[in-house]
């Protein structure tokens, strides 16, 4: 099984809500990661975790929190959220930290209304 | 990580090879040259990975110049279904973050 995937597919909040992002994958991969992709821009890092611990935090704002709760799951937890934060959120993972070769789920869809 | 640069938009009719070149003139002698893909609504794909020798899959080639400067993906026989942006990305040997910096990328349309 070399699938990553993502809940929900699409997601609107209010900025005032709190809502979470779900990732899992069944490679036995220990890096996971997510990444942000705008409308017509490339994916950007945000976060990355490896062996359940975050390894890299991309200077985020605080209003993401990731959490990695066990080496198969991943989480992004949203809260007071703005417009521009409207985007696709890409996770993925990879064996481990130092390999390159990563899987990508299809991402969540978020808007911020 | 070195830069890379690659054409905006590429055209290619289904059945012919889609020739998709990628420069990367400051590449250090430690650093691959990974490939990723990424369908119009789905994450990125990863499609190959290469040093210094040509390397060959299921999917693509690639080809490295000697100098390591540019590089070329090639899909053999482009079907409708390889329409998507294509990334060219420089990566660390060894890499203790494992941090892929997506650029810009080349849009290929494959058309009948």
């Amino acid at each position: 099984d070399t699938e990553v995937t993502q809940t929900p597919k699409h997601l609107v909040m209010g900025m005032t809500n709190k809502k979470s992002l779900k990732c899992e994958q069944h490679m036995g991969h220990r890096a996971m990661y997510w990444y942000k992709q705008k409308a017509k821009k490339p994916p950007e890092l945000m976060f990355v975790y490896s062996y359940e611990k975050l390894s890299i935090n991309e200077s985020v704002p605080s209003r993401f929190s990731p959490e990695c709760p066990n080496s198969s799951l991943l989480n992004l937890h949203l809260h007071a959220l703005q417009p521009e934060d409207s985007a696709l959120y890409l996770c993925a993972s990879s064996r481990d930290r130092g390999h390159y070769e990563q899987y990508f789920g299809p991402g969540t869809r978020l808007t911020v209304t | 990580d070195a830069k890379t640069t690659q054409p905006t938009s590429m055209d290619c009719a289904e059945g012919r090879a889609a020739n998709l070149p990628c420069n990367h003139s400051t590449i250090s002698g430690n650093e691959y040259v990974y490939w990723y893909r990424q369908i119009h609504s789905q994450g990125p794909q990863y499609i190959i990975h290469g040093l210094k020798n040509n390397e060959t899959n299921e999917m693509a080639s690639l080809i490295i110049t000697e100098d390591r400067k540019s590089s070329t993906l090639i899909l053999p026989h482009a079907t409708l279904r390889d329409t998507a942006v294509y990334y060219c990305i420089v990566t660390p040997l060894t890499g203790t973050a494992s941090k892929l910096t997506f650029g810009t990328g080349t849009r290929l349309q494959v058309t009948l």
